[in-house]
């Protein structure tokens, strides 16, 4: 596809049952970042992809969060035992270049917004 | 980290221009400037990005000060769906930090 894809675009989870959001970059994007937005707040970083290779990941809460990108294209964010602090819209952006090319803006997907009850 | 700062809400008339400003005193030699823009129920859109020069394209303008301290998103004529969030961002390391932006409001 033409842009980056997130599903499922709403999930809602019981607290303490585990659950994992899919992206799809751009075809052909070297990095991938996943964030984390809170309502009325600006995205957080939680992790970032330079082909297959999780480089980053200092933005992850606590280590019930997990991603993965094994074939260095689509990626999953998997949260264990959710709790409702994780409650937010989990954002996946995509970037042509590595991190060393600081000009290339990002592409995001519309998010999968969490809610656990 | 570098950081900006940025108003927290602006308003603007439909038709007109919108200025919106963003420092970032911190900014080093080789820190690109981006802004992004969020819609409502959407992701982050990018709108420009520059490092020195002054960049236009058909999305807006970015004025850039001549010591980078401080930096201007340009909209040439507000519209409604000019309404959303925009962020100011300086890229260093792995990522872009967002901070919380401004919220700009487009009246008719």
């Amino acid at each position: 596809g033409a842009g980056v894809s997130q599903s499922p675009r709403y999930k809602v989870a019981k607290r303490g049952q585990d659950v994992a959001l899919r992206c799809d970059p751009i075809s052909g994007h070297v990095s991938l970042f996943w964030y984390q937005q809170a309502l009325g707040q600006g995205p957080e970083f939680l992790t970032y992809f330079q082909n297959e290779a999780q480089l980053d990941k200092s933005g992850l809460p606590s280590d019930r969060f997990f991603a993965e990108r094994p074939e260095g294209s689509v990626s999953t964010l998997k949260i264990q035992r959710t709790q409702q602090e994780d409650s937010a819209v989990y954002l996946c952006a995509s970037s042509l270049g590595s991190i060393r090319t600081r000009a290339h803006g990002y592409t995001f997907g519309s998010g999968t917004r969490l809610t656990v009850v | 980290d570098a950081k900006t700062t940025q108003p927290n809400s602006m308003e603007s008339n439909e038709e007109e221009p919108v200025h919106l400003p963003c420092n970032h005193s911190t900014i080093s030699g080789t820190d690109y400037i981006h802004w992004y823009r969020q819609l409502p129920s959407q992701g982050p859109e990018y709108v420009i990005h520059g490092l020195t020069s002054n960049v236009n394209n058909r999305m807006a303008s970015l004025a850039i000060a001549e010591d980078r301290k401080s930096s201007t998103l340009i909209l040439h004529r507000a519209t409604l769906r000019d309404a959303a969030v925009y962020y100011c961002i300086l890229r260093v390391n792995n990522d872009m930090r967002f901070g919380a932006g401004t919220r700009l409001t487009v009246k008719p």
